[in-house]
Parts: C-alpha cells; sequence; structure tokens
C-alpha cells in the first residue's frame, strides 16, 4: 500500500500523559498536513511541513503540541500532558507541491482518548 | 476569515439524485473540493473545481460552483447505499498549498 499511514490508530492514555503519533506520507509528496477532527466536525487545521521546514502553526496547536519531519519524510506529532479536550482523531494528510491542485491525500487516521 | 457551511445531513431513496450543498464565505477561494468519509476511515477526495469553472462531471458526480453566491454542489446520480457516508466540502485560497478549510460535513442517508 503506498497511501498515507498513521501509527498507531487507537490510544487510550490517562491525562496527564504525553502522546506521540506517526505519520509515513505518500513517498513523492513534499508536503505533509495534520489535521484534528472531533465528533461532528470536520477536519481542523493544525500545522503543515514543506519537506522538513514547518511552515505554518494554527492557534489549535497550544504549547503542549510539537510536531517534526526531520528528514522531510515520515513526521511525528507529540502531545505533552495530555487533556480531556484532546480527545480526538489525528489526521494526516499529504500533497504534492508543484503541478496540483493541491489535493490532499489523508491517512485513515490515529483516534486519541483521554481517560 | 473562512468559513465553509454545509446542511448535517441529507437522506435521499436509493436509485434517485443526492444534492450535496455548501456555501463558503472567501471570495479568494481558488480550489474548491469535495471528500468522502466513510465510518472509521480517512477522508477521501472524489472531486475538486478551479474557481474559474462553473461545472465538473466525473461519471456519477456532478460540481457546480456558482462563485457569485459562493455556493457549490454535490450532485450524486443513482445514488447507491456504498454512497453512504459523510461529504465534506472543502476550500483554499492558495491552491491548497497553506492547507484546507472543512464544513462539518453532510451525513448522506440512503432509504432503500
Amino acid at each position: 500500500d503506498t497511501g498515507v499511514s498513521q501509527d498507531p490508530r487507537h490510544k487510550i492514555t490517562k491525562r496527564g500523559q504525553n502522546v506521540t503519533f506517526r505519520c509515513d506520507p505518500i513517498s513523492e509528496h513534499n508536503r505533509l498536513y495534520w489535521y484534528r477532527q472531533t465528533l461532528g466536525q470536520g477536519p481542523e487545521f493544525l500545522t503543515y511541513f514543506q519537506n522538513e521546514a514547518q511552515l505554518e502553526k494554527s492557534r489549535l496547536l497550544s504549547d503542549r503540541f510539537s510536531a517534526e519531519r526531520p528528514k522531510g519524510s515520515f513526521s511525528t506529532l507529540e502531545i505533552q500532558r495530555t487533556e480531556q479536550g484532546d480527545s480526538a482523531m489525528y489526521l494526516c494528510a499529504s500533497s504534492l507541491l508543484a503541478g496540483s491542485a493541491g489535493e490532499l491525500f489523508f491517512g485513515e487516521g490515529s483516534r486519541l482518548t483521554v481517560l | 476569515g473562512e468559513d465553509v457551511e454545509q446542511s448535517l445531513f441529507l437522506s435521499v431513496r436509493e436509485g434517485d439524485s443526492s444534492v450535496i450543498n455548501c456555501t463558503y464565505t472567501d471570495s479568494s477561494s481558488t480550489y474548491l473540493y469535495w471528500y468522502k468519509q466513510e465510518p472509521g476511515a480517512g477522508l477521501q477526495l472524489l472531486t475538486y473545481i478551479f474557481s474559474n469553472m462553473d461545472m465538473k462531471q466525473d461519471q456519477r458526480l456532478t460540481v457546480l460552483l456558482n462563485k457569485k453566491d459562493k455556493h457549490l454542489s454535490l450532485r450524486i446520480a443513482d445514488t447507491q447505499t456504498g454512497d453512504s457516508a459523510i461529504y465534506f466540502c472543502a476550500e483554499s485560497t492558495r491552491g491548497g498549498a497553506d492547507g484546507l478549510t472543512f464544513g462539518k460535513g453532510t451525513h448522506l442517508i440512503i432509504q432503500p
């Protein structure tokens, strides 16, 4: 399968713990995005990378959130000191920069439940 | 700011056409998209339309764009049970380069 893959698919944690999600984009895609989706809502933009550079961060991304894409390939999203309000589906997407209409290709998401 | 609005639910009979509507506020939107999300799955791009187009057809899907009214619609002909999903309208203002703004999604319910 050459699509976007995310790991883990589900994570249950206790409030105050740290969690990390990983995303492997489509190999030739140089842009990588993180979105958050809560029940009954559409995906909300968190941040995106062009290669290894993080170009934009949403106001939704508090100081407890950090994302990296160290070699311009896979990316990690870490949430420190999790809160119940962090419970959501975290979606990763990738796209080609050049010659595209900005189509995003999404992974199946990592569902976080904070108890 | 950017805002994308959709009706939350649409119920249609199998075999009929479904029309899902979306309005957006940002007049500088360059591309508009329709994504489909089935239960427990990620979002799948169905189709997109560039802002200088009025219509785009792809098999059973027809997208209509009224740029003056900032209104986008997705028509699914001959709706089947497999079309049951949540449909998200999304827009981008810089060719998608900085990500998309999504609506809350329309739940398409198919009646037998």
